[in-house]
């Protein structure tokens, strides 16, 4: 299986919360990064967590970490179609590489 | 703010031609990427360069080249095009210092080869 995986497509109302989930294989990961990315654009960094946190909170963007199941998610509240967007998963191991491991990406597409 | 500047947000060539697809950036990052980026397949490495002249393989490096003889610029090159190359190609620079490790992409340029 993959290294990093997330469901391709996630559908929300405007106004409602958005939960983006990831999950990992490595236990040793050191940060765990959320990166957008806009239509037609590059990727920007969102926000990170470093694994020895359990949630992070960045005005609407919530991010909870859960080591034992290797389990990484993103929370948006009050999502507005300005959301609209891919949102990548992704890990960086200790040791090793400094490379970060991406997910496939979420496309998340806000409706009216 | 760091800045990845890729050249050309659209390219589009023919098979056969050797193309080049050029990224500077600003923060004298060591690290640099090329991915390309494909409907359901996420992000794949291409190519990485952790120093000037230095360059390493990445995950699918078949069909193409780098150069990187300055510290800011990172040069992809695909030698003789090919169709299956289309695609949206992304440069990212690192700095290596830093253990957040955190990656600045540039804009994309997106490559159609007919």
């Amino acid at each position: 299986g993959e290294d990093v995986e997330q469901s391709l497509f996630l559908s929300v109302r405007e106004g409602d919360s958005s939960v983006i989930n990831c999950t990992y294989t490595d236990s040793s990961s050191t940060y765990l990064y959320w990166y957008k990315q806009e239509p037609g654009a590059g990727l920007q960094l969102l926000t990170y967590i470093f694994s020895n946190m359990d949630m992070k909170q960045d005005q609407r963007l919530t991010v909870l970490l859960n080591k034992k199941d290797k389990h990484l998610s993103l929370r948006i509240a009050d999502t507005q179609t300005g959301d609209s967007a891919i949102y990548f998963c992704a890990e960086r191991r200790s040791g090793g590489s400094y490379i970060p491991t991406f997910g496939r990406g979420t496309s998340l597409i806000v409706h009216p | 703010d760091v800045k990845v500047t890729q050249s050309s947000r659209y390219l589009v060539k023919r098979t056969g031609e050797k193309v080049f697809l050029e990224c500077v950036q600003d923060m004298d990052h060591e690290n640099m990427f090329w991915y390309r980026q494909d409907p359901g397949l996420g992000l794949r490495l291409i190519y990485f360069s952790y120093d000037v002249k230095m360059k390493e393989k990445g995950d699918i490096p078949e069909g193409y080249s780098v150069s990187r003889e300055k510290k800011e610029r990172f040069s992809l090159i695909l030698e003789s095009a090919s169709t299956n190359q289309t695609s949206m190609y992304l440069c990212a620079s690192l700095s290596g210092g830093q253990a957040k490790n955190i990656q600045y992409f540039g804009a994309g340029t997106r490559l159609s080869v007919l």
